[in-house]
């Protein structure tokens, strides 16, 4: 498995600002993932965050919104811009490890724009 | 969108019982996990089952999975009231590049002490 620790835990802000989320693993890995879970619901997959490249969207996020930044194979920051109320969910970082593939989830971080 | 469903979306039980739940999917896949989160929090890591395998063991967890149904279940025996939580599968699409996951809407479990 992977220790992976997620700062802030949680965060409370106001609408139109905007907040990075960072992730760090304690080992190198080569697959990062950002993950958003709004409340009630499921998990969503936001993008795969590329290690010296820009990250791989998925349908319906967007850069511009979700800055996502790699640069080396144990961190990850994921900002979350000009926040709106609908921006408040849980955002997890996850990671690949081990020769079968099993996917593992960072503490997650709350937020809740207000 | 995602890919499966699972069902049902919660369970009541008494501790001591046993509790099944059950995911179906959509396409084919490599491999499904499924994730214990407990009142919002981070997913724990339970079970992957690869493609190619029909069932899992780990402690009290039991992993089925039948690719001809496209379905999996997860089975906990002798469930405790520490068992209380949302239980989710994620697949990993063949077809698809890099190990995404799409997750099943969750099953909410609450075991009854």
């Amino acid at each position: 498995s992977a220790v992976i620790s997620q700062k802030p835990s949680r965060d409370i802000c106001q609408r139109g600002t905007s907040l990075t989320i960072q992730c760090q693993v304690d080992s190198q890995v080569t697959m990062m993932f950002w993950y958003r879970q709004q409340p009630g619901q499921s998990l969503t997959l936001i993008a795969t965050a590329n290690q010296g490249s820009e990250a791989t969207y998925e349908s319906g996020f967007v850069i511009d919104k979700f800055p996502i930044s790699r640069p080396n194979l144990t961190f990850s920051t994921l900002t979350v811009s000009n926040m709106s109320p609908e921006d408040s969910s849980i955002y997890l970082c996850s990671v690949v490890v081990g020769p079968r593939y099993e996917q593992f989830f960072g503490p997650g971080t709350r937020l809740t724009v207000l | 969108s995602q890919q499966g469903e699972e069902d049902p979306q919660a369970l009541s039980i008494q501790e001591g019982e046993n509790a099944t739940m059950n995911c179906s999917y959509k396409t084919s896949i490599n491999n499904l996990q499924w994730y214990r989160q407990n009142s919002g929090r981070g997913l724990v890591h339970l079970i992957l089952i690869r493609s190619n395998e029909r069932e899992k063991h780990s402690g009290r967890l039991r992993v089925t999975l039948d690719t001809s149904k496209k379905s999996s279940s997860l089975l906990i025996t002798a469930s405790r009231a520490a068992d209380t939580a949302s239980y989710f599968c994620a697949t990993d699409a063949a077809r698809a590049a890099g190990n995404k996951l799409t997750f099943g809407g969750g099953t909410r479990v609450l075991v009854k002490p």
